[in-house]
């Protein structure tokens, strides 16, 4: 089975540019989540949708970031002007919450780096 | 969310079980614990979750004290690729309700 799929792997870009992130979720599942790992704040969540509608947005750093859900099986996370500090390891991760014990799948990230 | 504490670190010699402990003395009924790992370079790896019962499945073992104030998670054999980070995390069981990963355990498996 195919776990959540994210691309790119690993972007390099140029402060002020958009960055663009995307997240398949793991067919099936109703909720998506996106964190963000720094050396400095470790792992953080920064959105939440459930069937595909954002239900906590709280941690999202500024207006500079957006994310949206199209569909059940894509995600974007986008970063307008990026910035150098916005330079971490971005997870998107899904889940089938059925509000019992749900279980969060990772993908395996994307390396951002802003020059 | 109830806070955990872990050890900053630990080494285990392959083939033998590694035991890295949790404590969660605030934890509420309703809130459950959870571990991950995360590999280097890799995304967290749901590993094993539990309430108040002990629970066993193909990657570990997760030991819950009666009053549910402090968890071991087992490793029963470490091979190499068990080196990771190890986040214990308590979870109310609710829509939306995310993960907050601390610091975790460095398990460092030895030859």
């Amino acid at each position: 089975d195919a776990g959540v799929i994210q691309s790119p792997r690993h972007e390099v870009t140029e402060m002020g540019q958009e960055v663009t992130l995307r997240c398949k979720p793991i067919s099936g599942h109703n909720s998506l989540f996106w964190y963000r790992q720094t050396m400095m704040r470790g792992l953080e969540l920064l959105i939440y949708f459930n069937n595909n509608v954002p239900i906590d947005d709280s941690g999202m750093p500024e207006d500079r970031f957006s994310a949206k859900m199209p569909n059940a099986s894509f995600s974007t996370l986008k970063i307008q002007p990026s910035e150098p500090r916005d330079s971490a390891v971005y997870f998107c991760a899904s889940s089938l919450e059925t509000g019992g014990s749900d279980t969060q799948y990772f993908g395996p990230g994307t390396r951002l780096t802003v020059l | 969310d109830a806070k955990t504490t872990q050890p900053t670190s630990m080494d285990c010699a392959e083939g033998r079980a590694a035991n890295l402990p949790c404590n969660h003395s605030t934890i509420s009924g309703n809130e459950y614990v959870y571990w991950y790992r995360q590999i280097h370079s890799q995304g967290p790896q749901y590993i094993i979750h539990g309430l108040k019962n002990n629970e066993t499945n193909e990657m570990a073992s997760l030991i819950i004290t009666e009053d549910r104030k402090s968890s071991t998670l087992i490793l029963p054999h470490a091979t190499l690729r068990d080196t990771a980070v190890y986040y214990c995390i308590v979870r109310v069981a609710e829509y939306g309700n995310k993960l907050v990963f601390g610091a975790g355990t460095i398990l460092r498996v030895k030859s």
